[in-house]
């Protein structure tokens, strides 16, 4: 059990540049999310997949974001004509969710990725 | 909606007192909680969580927490803290969808 990893751990772009952040989960943890974090604040819900099928998207997920995970193994999380409001730190965790009892699986994350937009 | 308090932004403490740190969520059909524990420029770590059963928790760390269901609380406390305790610390609240939400945060600061 590697953990949860994240790449790059730091980005720097200008407006309107794009950007891409990747992810890999814990092997055969079955549900992914991202979060992101602002300073000062605690990480807010982004979007999460259970397998390769994405479930749920925030409000916050413009139609700059999106997010797949093409083969439920690693994610990629692309923001496209990056704004300065999107500088903060994106987070990428995974579970195991079991079936049939209801109780929610762990979430471990990952050390984050810091973006910064000029 | 979903939400959780963390009404103090900060606790300073000294080295080897008791601290608590306070959330408090909304109500739901679904209450799963939990604390994380973020040191700087680093992801989250799991200190501990409620899904069912006894309602004091054990941690990691020294930690504990205590679910109380009539004041929608899930306060964490150690006996003894250490100067290596100082960190953000996050409540979160998981529903029937399993996305956390997550209180504002906690910086526990630990003087010697």
């Amino acid at each position: 059990d590697t953990g949860v990893s994240q790449d790059p751990r730091h980005k720097i772009t200008k407006r309107g540049q794009n950007v891409t952040f990747r992810c890999d989960p814990i092997s055969e943890h079955n549900r992914l999310y991202w979060y992101r974090q602002t300073l000062g604040q605690g990480p807010e819900f982004l979007t999460y997949f259970q397998n390769e099928a994405q479930l749920e998207k925030s409000r916050l997920l413009s139609d700059r974001f999106s997010a797949e995970r093409p083969k439920g193994s690693f994610s990629t999380l692309e923001i496209q004509r990056t704004e300065q409001g999107d500088s903060a730190m994106y987070l990428c965790a995974s579970s195991l969710e079991p079936y049939g009892t209801g109780a929610p699986g762990t979430q471990y994350f990952g050390p984050g990725t810091r973006l910064l937009v000029l | 909606a979903q939400s959780v308090t963390q009404l103090d932004s900060q606790v300073p403490v000294f080295e080897e007192a008791p601290v608590e740190l306070r959330c408090n969520y909304s109500s739901s059909v679904s209450v799963y909680l939990f604390w994380y524990v973020q040191y700087p420029n680093q992801g989250l770590q799991l200190l501990l969580k409620y899904l069912s059963g006894s309602t004091l928790v054990k941690g990691i760390n020294g930690f504990e927490a205590e679910f109380n269901k009539s004041q929608t609380s899930f306060h964490l406390r150690k006996p003894s803290v250490h100067i290596s305790d100082t960190a953000e610390y996050f409540c979160a609240h998981g529903g029937a969808t399993n996305k956390l939400i997550f209180g504002t945060g906690t910086l526990l600061a630990v003087q010697p």
